[in-house]
């Protein structure tokens, strides 16, 4: 089975950097993405890690590490307009499904 | 880029009657689809893969009679919620695989039984 783990929620200042951990157990792991979600709209594509690294996509960064099970989306020169919930998904190829895990309310003060 | 339409964005319906959510690819061949259900502060559940001219699969605890999905062509997936119940009021939105990573979502459609 899928096994992925974020915190509830967390809370920053606006010019800031958060860093949202996400850790995971999958029998077929092939690729870790984060997306972002503001209330009831869709889910919008932020990064995608396959291989061990950091990625990096303007204020956007994202980690992994296959061997620990973890990564981690790094928001730099936060704005408010980054107050959404941002969910990691794995995507499991052996059963050809993706898994979201629970999601991580971010709220950024002024 | 690889968009997907999702109708209708919100429905409400009788407590007892059948919704139909419809979700096309419209300008790539999406031969899995994927429905997810939506609660409000929660995550995307995984309720089914919809794979093209097969039976879709279903996530444990999903009953198939109640959610029957159809994927006739490579355009086209349904959801369709049989005999609705306030409590299958949720969020659904489906997605497609595009190549080999890339994955989009439609819209989302809010269902309401009352």
């Amino acid at each position: 089975g899928q096994n992925i783990d974020q915190p509830t929620e967390m809370t920053a200042t606006e010019g800031a950097i958060v860093q949202i951990n996400c850790t995971y157990q999958t029998s077929g792991f092939n690729g870790l993405f984060w997306y972002q979600q503001h209330a009831g709209e869709a889910p919008t594509f932020l990064s995608y890690n396959v291989l061990d690294g950091l990625e990096e996509k303007g204020r956007f960064s994202s980690f992994l590490s296959r061997s620990k099970g973890y990564s981690y989306l790094l928001l730099k020169e936060l704005q408010m307009k980054d107050s959404a919930s941002y969910l990691c998904a794995v995507r499991d190829l052996s059963l050809n499904k993706f898994y979201f895990g629970s999601g991580t309310k971010l709220n950024v003060k002024p | 880029g690889a968009v997907v339409s999702q109708h209708p964005s919100r429905v409400i319906c009788k407590s007892g009657t059948s919704v139909k959510i419809e979700c096309r690819s419209l300008d790539f061949q999406a031969t899995t689809m994927f429905w997810y259900r939506q609660f409000p502060k929660q995550s995307l559940m995984l309720m089914a893969t919809s794979n093209e001219g097969s039976k879709a699969t279903y996530e444990q605890g999903v009953e198939k009679d109640k959610f029957l999905i159809n994927h006739a062509s490579l355009t086209l997936s349904t959801l369709t919620v049989t005999s609705a119940h306030p409590e299958d009021s949720s969020f659904y939105i489906c997605s497609a695989a595009v190549g080999y990573y890339g994955y989009t979502f439609g819209s989302g459609t809010r269902l309401t039984v009352v």
